[in-house]
């Protein structure tokens, strides 16, 4: 299976700061890498897929970045509602898999 | 707007089969275009894709779960649903269910997905 490893784990942060997130995979996977935002007690949504693509309805201060191993999810100007999980997914393979997650909290 | 809705025990017992159900609303579950996904989420193991199922009943199981994991469907009540036999505590997790969206290629993520629910294996 291929390893999903988020970087950093948890992460404080103030309103309008910019801030990014990194995914690196075991093995190269083209650019079939997809975040999601996860609030307690929701349910998870789709930011990005295909590694750099909007997902319709998500604000343009989201964006993606990456391919091969190594990608990120950046935030240009964080906004109240952005304080939540954010975890990483590849679709290269079978079994899909997931990064572990990274918090992101009010600093 | 489609929405997903899990339903089913909260608690099950060791050795038993743990059943949920995936109510879809605003759309049909019969739909050329989808798969429908099981994924759960425990603190030992992050989240970890279970399986999923088309609307004609052919399925994709995570060979980790494979042998446990039976998923199905029923078009007539717009549900799919999931049964994992023999659990252990290692089955105690938040179970999600979501729509496998494809975009050509191996371009595939899940949107929308169900709150979840949480499911403990005691006894």
């Amino acid at each position: 299976d291929i390893q999903m490893t988020q970087s950093p784990s948890s992460l404080s942060a103030s309103v309008g700061d910019r801030v990014t997130i990194t995914c690196r995979a075991s093995q190269s996977i083209g650019t079939y890498l997809h975040w999601y935002q996860h609030k307690p007690g929701k349910a998870p949504k789709v930011l990005i897929y295909a590694a750099s693509s909007l997902q319709s309805g998500v604000p343009s201060r989201f964006s993606g970045s990456g391919s091969g191993t190594d990608f990120t999810l950046a935030i240009s100007s964080l906004q109240p509602e952005d304080f939540a999980t954010y975890f990483c997914q590849q679709s290269y393979n079978t079994p899909y898999t997931f990064g572990q997650g990274t918090k992101l909290e009010i600093k | 707007q489609l929405q997903l809705q899990e339903s089913g025990p909260g608690l099950v017992k060791p050795s038993e089969t743990l059943s949920l159900t995936c109510t879809v609303s605003g759309g049909s579950i019969s739909s050329n275009s989808y798969y429908w996904s099981w994924i759960r989420q425990s603190p030992g193991k992050g989240l970890e894709w279970i399986g999923s199922i088309y609307y004609s009943g052919n399925t994709w199981y995570n060979p980790s779960l494979k042998s446990r994991v039976t998923i199905s469907v029923d078009t007539s009540k717009n549900q799919f649903s999931l049964n994992l036999s023999s659990v252990t505590a290692a089955d105690t997790a938040v179970y999600y269910c979501a729509r496998r969206n494809w975009a050509g290629d191996k371009v595939v993520w899940f949107d929308p997905w169900g709150q979840g629910t949480l499911v403990i294996v005691s006894s």
